[in-house]
C-alpha cells in the first residue's frame, strides 16, 4: 500500500514568487491536512480536507491557501512568497475523524 | 486553546539504556499519536494511542487520558533510536497540536 506522496521533494524559490506543493494521500483516505515545520516555530497546523470541503483552518496569513481535488489529491499554494516561509511543509492523510493520521516525506522550501 | 508540554527536550543515553518521554496535555483529547521525525524530516508514525497501553518492540506507550498525559518507554535504547518525539494531540477540530519534541541522542 503506497504511503502520503509528496512532490516536490525540494524547492528554492525567490522573495516574492508564489508556490505550489502537491500531496497525494493513501489510497481511500479522504481527509488531507498540511503543516509548516520550523526551527522557530514548530509544527503548525495549516489546514485540513475532507472531501473538498476545507474543515479547519490555522492561523496564517491568506497567502496559505490549498484546495482538495475530487481524487483526494490536494494541493497548497503560498503567493507572494517571504523568506519566512522557508520551512519543511508536511501533509497527512487519514481515512476519518479519530483515526490514526499518515504523514508523507515533506517538501522542503527554501526562499532566498 | 490546547497546550502540549513534553519533558525532557533533551535526551542523551548509552547504547542499551531505558528511557521515558513524558508528554502532558491541558484538555481532553479525542485523538494521541507518537512520532518519530527522521533525519530527513519524515514523521514515523510509533502509536496511535487516545488511551490505553500498546506494545511495538522495544517501544510502548501508555495514555492516562483522565490525568491528561501519555508517557513512551523506550527500552534497550540503539543508535538508530536518535532523533526527534513528538506528542501530538488533537481535540476534535480535525487539527493536530504538536509538543516540542523531545531530542533523543544516543551514544553507542
Amino acid at each position: 500500500k503506497a504511503g502520503v506522496t509528496q512532490t516536490p521533494r525540494y524547492l528554492i524559490k525567490t522573495r516574492g514568487q508564489q508556490v505550489t506543493l502537491s500531496c497525494s494521500p493513501i489510497s481511500g483516505h479522504r481527509s488531507v491536512s498540511w503543516y509548516q515545520q520550523t526551527p522557530g516555530q514548530g509544527l503548525q497546523f495549516l489546514f485540513e480536507y475532507f472531501s473538498e470541503t476545507q474543515r479547519n483552518k490555522g492561523n496564517f496569513p491568506g497567502r496559505f491557501s490549498g484546495r482538495q481535488f475530487s481524487n483526494s489529491r490536494s494541493e497548497m499554494n503560498v503567493s507572494t512568497l517571504e523568506l519566512g516561509d522557508s520551512a519543511l511543509y508536511l501533509c497527512a492523510s487519514r481515512a476519518a475523524l479519530n483515526t490514526e493520521a499518515f504523514f508523507g516525506q515533506g517538501t522542503r522550501l527554501t526562499v532566498v | 486553546g490546547i497546550q502540549v508540554e513534553q519533558s525532557p527536550p533533551d535526551l542523551i543515553l548509552q547504547e542499551g539504556a531505558n528511557s521515558t518521554l513524558r508528554c502532558n496535555f491541558s484538555d481532553s483529547v479525542n485523538n494521541l499519536q507518537w512520532f518519530h521525525q527522521n533525519p530527513w524530516g519524515q514523521l514515523i508514525n510509533l502509536f496511535y494511542i487516545p488511551s490505553g497501553t500498546k506494545q511495538n518492540g522495544r517501544l510502548s506507550a501508555t495514555t492516562v487520558a483522565t490525568e491528561r498525559y501519555s508517557l513512551l518507554y523506550i527500552s534497550s535504547s540503539q543508535t538508530t533510536d536518535s532523533g526527534v518525539y513528538f506528542c501530538a494531540v488533537e481535540t476534535g477540530t480535525y487539527k493536530y497540536i504538536f509538543g516540542t519534541g523531545t531530542r533523543l541522542k544516543v551514544l553507542a
